[in-house]
C-alpha cells in the first residue's frame, strides 16, 4: 500500500537552532513530494515541492527539504529555527495519479 | 489568505441530517480538492474535481457527494451524518490537474454532528 510516514509526533528544538523535521514514504514510480505547514485553525499552506532535478529544494520562510531516492526520505530542514515556526507540519506524495496522501503529521515546538 | 473561500465556518447538524458545504477556489484555479481531516483518521483525501469533471476519487463515503458547478465553485454534501463524520473538512483549489500542482487550501468547515 501507498503510504507517507513521519515518525516523529513531535519535534522541540530551540530557537535559532537547526530543525529537521522527517519524511518517509512508500510508492510505486516517481512521486512527487510536498510539504505544508498548519498553523492554529488555519488551512494548510504550501512550503515547498520536490518534482525532478536537484535533491535540494528551497522553499518559503527559510525552509528547505532534501530528497533522497534510495531511503525513499524528504526531509524538511531549516537552518535556523524561529519561535514563529511553531506549527503542525505535513509531507505529502503524490504518486501516479491524481490521488495525495498526506503524513500523520510532525508538531514543531520552538522554544525562545 | 489563500484566496479560497468556504462556507460555513461552523456547522453543528444532528446524526441523520443532510448538510452542504461549499468551497470557492482561487482566481483562475480550475481544480478543486476535498480532505476530511480528524484526530484519528488524519487528513484524508477525498475527491477531486477539475473544470467540472471528476478527476480522482479517494476515501469518500457513498453518503458523500461532491460536484463542481460552471462557476468552478464546488459543494461537498453530507448525508445520513453519524457522529463519526464530526471533522474539520477542508476545500484546496489549484491551478492545473496535474500531480505538480501545489494545492492551496482554504480555512476549513468544522463539522460537529451531535
Amino acid at each position: 500500500a501507498q503510504s507517507v510516514a513521519q515518525p516523529e509526533d513531535q519535534v522541540n528544538v530551540a530557537e535559532g537552532n537547526p530543525l529537521t523535521v522527517k519524511c518517509t514514504y512508500s510508492v510505486s514510480g516517481n512521486p512527487y513530494l510536498f510539504w505544508y505547514v498548519q498553523y492554529p485553525n488555519r488551512g494548510l499552506q504550501f512550503l515547498l515541492k520536490y518534482i525532478t532535478g536537484d535533491n535540494l529544494v528551497k522553499g518559503s520562510y527559510g525552509f528547505e527539504a532534501e530528497f533522497n531516492k534510495s531511503q525513499t526520505s524528504f526531509h524538511l530542514k531549516k537552518p535556523s529555527a524561529l519561535v514563529s515556526d511553531s506549527a503542525l507540519y505535513f509531507c505529502a506524495v503524490r504518486p501516479g495519479g491524481f490521488k495525495t496522501i498526506f503524513g500523520a503529521g510532525t508538531r514543531l515546538f520552538v522554544k525562545a | 489568505d489563500s484566496g479560497v473561500t468556504q462556507t460555513p465556518k461552523h456547522l453543528i447538524t444532528a446524526t441523520g441530517q443532510r448538510v452542504t458545504l461549499r468551497c470557492s477556489p482561487r482566481s483562475g484555479d480550475l481544480s478543486v480538492y476535498w480532505y476530511q481531516q480528524s484526530l484519528d483518521q488524519g487528513l484524508q483525501f477525498l475527491i477531486q474535481y477539475y473544470n467540472g469533471e471528476e478527476r480522482a476519487k479517494g476515501n469518500i463515503l457513498e453518503r458523500f457527494s461532491a460536484q463542481q458547478f460552471p462557476d468552478l465553485h464546488s459543494e461537498l454534501n453530507l448525508s445520513s451524518l453519524e457522529l463519526g463524520d464530526s471533522a474539520l473538512y477542508f476545500c484546496a483549489s489549484s491551478v492545473g490537474a496535474g500531480r505538480d500542482n501545489e494545492q492551496f487550501f482554504g480555512p476549513g468547515t468544522r463539522l460537529t454532528v451531535l
